[in-house]
């Protein structure tokens, strides 16, 4: 293990559904990711948190909505998501801003 | 922004033989150059890194060289193993980014035959 620690493994959802994603790091790192892996693509930054702060939103579509209470955890809500949707979510964290280390991953199922 | 382009998309190897993946990148102010290694159903793990002010870098079987003047970099694994067999991703970023916006390759799939 890593020390960044993801719940749940697996989601199905439907459409109407909200749920949420959740990250823990045990590292003492002060910066938190989101990245989507979807098949034959380039894993996609989607929010970058800096000592709780976001830094960064690569366009990420309002259905997804990013919460770091804390520099140990992150969350990513979800609601009214589309089946293109459907990926495989990664949080990372880092103290060394280029050297992030990532969890399992949610496997996320919209139908 | 940066565009990384990661070739070949799958490769095949015999045991025992070499590997070599190739990343280009556009922007020439990158000058952090990662690869991460997904095994199947696993977190991307970081096995090998190279910064722009280095040519090559090595760690036991893995090596990275980087082309600053052409903007490659590639990875080298030799006499490889089954254990080997992974989706490979390579990435570049600035060092002045602070946010760690890592640019990913879409991944190279290896397989590694007895």
């Amino acid at each position: 293990e890593t020390g960044v620690t993801q719940t749940p493994r697996h989601l199905v959802m439907g459409m109407t559904n909200k749920k949420s994603l959740k990250c823990e790091q045990h590292l003492g790192h002060n910066a938190m990711y989101w990245y989507k892996q979807s098949a034959k693509k380039p894993l996609e930054l989607m929010f970058v948190y800096n000592f709780k702060e976001q830094t960064e939103n690569n366009s990420v579509p309002s259905r997804f909505s990013p919460e770091c209470p804390n520099s140990s955890h992150l969350f990513l809500h979800l609601h009214t998501l589309q089946p293109e949707d459907s990926a495989l979510y990664l949080c990372a964290s880092s103290q060394d801003l280029q050297k992030p280390s990532f969890g399992s991953g949610t496997r996320l199922t919209v139908v | 922004g940066e565009n990384v382009e990661q070739h070949p998309s799958t490769l095949s190897v015999q045991e025992g033989d070499s590997a070599v993946i190739k990343c280009t990148y556009s922007d020439s102010a990158s000058n952090y150059f990662p690869w991460y290694k997904q095994e199947l159903g696993k977190r991307p793990q970081l096995i090998i890194d190279i910064r722009s002010n280095v040519g090559e870098k090595k760690d036991q079987r893995i090596a990275v060289t980087l082309n600053k003047t052409a903007k490659h970099f590639s990875l080298h694994i030799t006499e490889t193993q089954p254990e080997d067999s992974a989706v490979y991703f390579c990435a570049a970023s600035m060092a002045t980014d602070s946010w760690g916006k890592l640019q990913f390759g879409a991944g190279t799939q290896v397989v590694v035959t007895p």
